[in-house]
């Protein structure tokens, strides 16, 4: 098994310019996370899935949008890049065993994107 | 808002000395869990705690979680240079949503 795989694993883009990342996982997973990292601020949550074709906004939502039309893959879209959105972006995803259980996530390699 | 955070951001020790980061939380928390993250690397999980009270230990690490659920920590018995890395809490709320703490960044001077 793979687990969870981001492409591409670095960029540079211009502002202005629009991007999608990608994130696809192979262990069946229900909930699919997109978070950004910075540093000292750890992991902020950008938006989130709880199943194929359903989406949630996180806590720092603006500026992205996000897919989820197929349950192994949840797609994360810059329409207009700004110097302020380079980060590291991780995406994780995890089992869902009901609301009472918190199955540990498990994350992708990243993606480095840097916005000239 | 609820907020989870940790203490210290960085700490720089000694090859052989122990290292502790603390986890606290705005909120009582249903159960909390400890990523580790490699320089250069993503988060990897290590540990859950559920239970109020609960102590679990992996080799040289011991997890501790607070009898009110607000808080936890993280312990680490003569430090390694394998133990090099930011150690991150994520606690889950009562409103089924799971806060990453900021992290601990760890160095450990050979």
């Amino acid at each position: 098994n793979a687990g969870v795989t981001q492409t591409p694993k670095f960029r540079v883009l211009k502002t202005g310019q629009s991007m999608t990342l990608l994130c696809a996982q192979d262990m069946n997973h229900e909930y699919m996370y997109w978070y950004r990292q910075d540093p000292g601020m750890g992991l902020r949550l950008i938006h989130y899935s709880v199943g194929e074709g359903t989406t949630a906004k996180g806590e720092v939502p603006d500026g992205y949008n996000v897919s989820r039309l197929k349950k192994q893959n949840f797609l994360l879209g810059l329409e207009s890049a700004a110097p302020s959105q380079t980060s590291v972006y991780f995406c994780a995803s995890r089992e869902n065993l009901g609301t009472s259980s918190n199955q540990p996530q498990h994350f992708g390699d990243g993606t480095r994107l840097s916005i000239l | 808002g609820q907020q989870v955070m940790q203490i210290p951001q960085y700490q720089h020790v000694q090859e052989g000395e122990d290292f502790t980061t603390y986890c606290n939380s705005s909120t009582t928390l249903s159960n909390i869990q400890w990523y580790k993250q490699r320089p250069g690397g993503h988060p990897v999980f290590l540990i859950q705690l559920v239970k109020s009270g609960e102590v679990k230990k992996q080799k040289r690490l011991t997890f501790q979680f607070g009898e009110a659920k607000k808080n936890s920590s993280l312990h680490i018995t003569a430090t390694q240079t394998t133990d090099v890395g930011t150690y991150f809490c994520a606690g889950k709320t009562s409103y089924d949503k799971v806060i990453f703490g900021p992290g601990t960044s760890l160095s450990v001077i050979p």
